[in-house]
């Protein structure tokens, strides 16, 4: 049972138009949430997080959105850049338990095409 | 970046022979964690530690041990490697400080 779903294995963009990437939970404990970029051969790196009191987090051209009632948050990338080509992840974890036990979606690979 | 550091980078091995996955941090976090990383499935953790010798099992710990005898090493054990564990294996670190997991460079092992 996949506790944290990403629908879209794949999304390309045209450059300089936004990317929206989606995430959905069904664990309604989970509190802390993250996404992450990852390139071949490379480990996946922290790109943004919201946690549950907020509904929006801002930082340059990444926001990420959090919709409690509907167990969604989304990824929004403006203006996309062809480095931004990767798989990016999101992550949910119940932060409350002061354990941080990330549960990970299966990835959508984004395609920005110059 | 965070200082994490795998080892080895890449392994190839035999059924049945038992692998050791190395994973040493010098952020001295608590939290460490592994996850594999398999096409259709992300990432999937396998275990976890909050302490040294302290570790819980996560979604995929079957034919999989771990140890933390030091905060800085945790080592990932396949005692009876199978083809179903050849993967891409990353350990990630995490503080009390923070809620942000920070990967290392992962580690390919292939089980022949």
């Amino acid at each position: 049972d996949q506790q944290v779903k990403q629908n879209s294995p794949s999304l390309s963009v045209q450059e300089g138009r936004i990317s929206i990437l989606n995430c959905d939970y069904t664990n309604s404990m989970f509190d802390y949430f993250l996404w992450y970029k990852k390139y071949p051969a490379e480990g996946p790196t922290f790109l943004i997080s919201i946690s549950s009191i907020k509904d929006k987090n801002e930082d340059g051209r990444f926001t990420v959105f959090l919709n409690k009632s509907a167990k969604h948050l989304s990824l929004h990338i403006v203006p996309s850049q062809p480095g931004d080509s990767a798989v990016y992840f999101c992550a949910a974890s119940e932060g409350a338990s002061g354990t941080y036990k990330y549960i990970f979606g299966t990835g959508t690979r984004l395609k920005v095409l110059a | 970046d965070a200082g994490i550091t795998q080892s080895p980078r890449h392994k190839v091995t035999e059924t049945g022979t038992p692998v050791t996955l190395r994973c040493h941090q010098t952020e001295n976090h608590r939290y460490m964690y592994w996850y594999r990383q398999d096409p259709g499935h992300g990432l999937r953790l396998i275990h976890y530690s909050y302490g040294v010798k302290d570790t819980d099992k996560g979604e995929v710990s079957d034919g999989y041990s771990v140890s933390r005898s030091k905060t800085e090493d945790f080592l990932l054990t396949l005692e009876s490697a199978t083809s179903s564990q050849t993967s891409v294996y990353f350990c990630a670190i995490s503080g009390l400080e923070t809620e942000k997991l920070f990967f290392g460079s992962g580690t390919q092992l292939s089980v022949l």
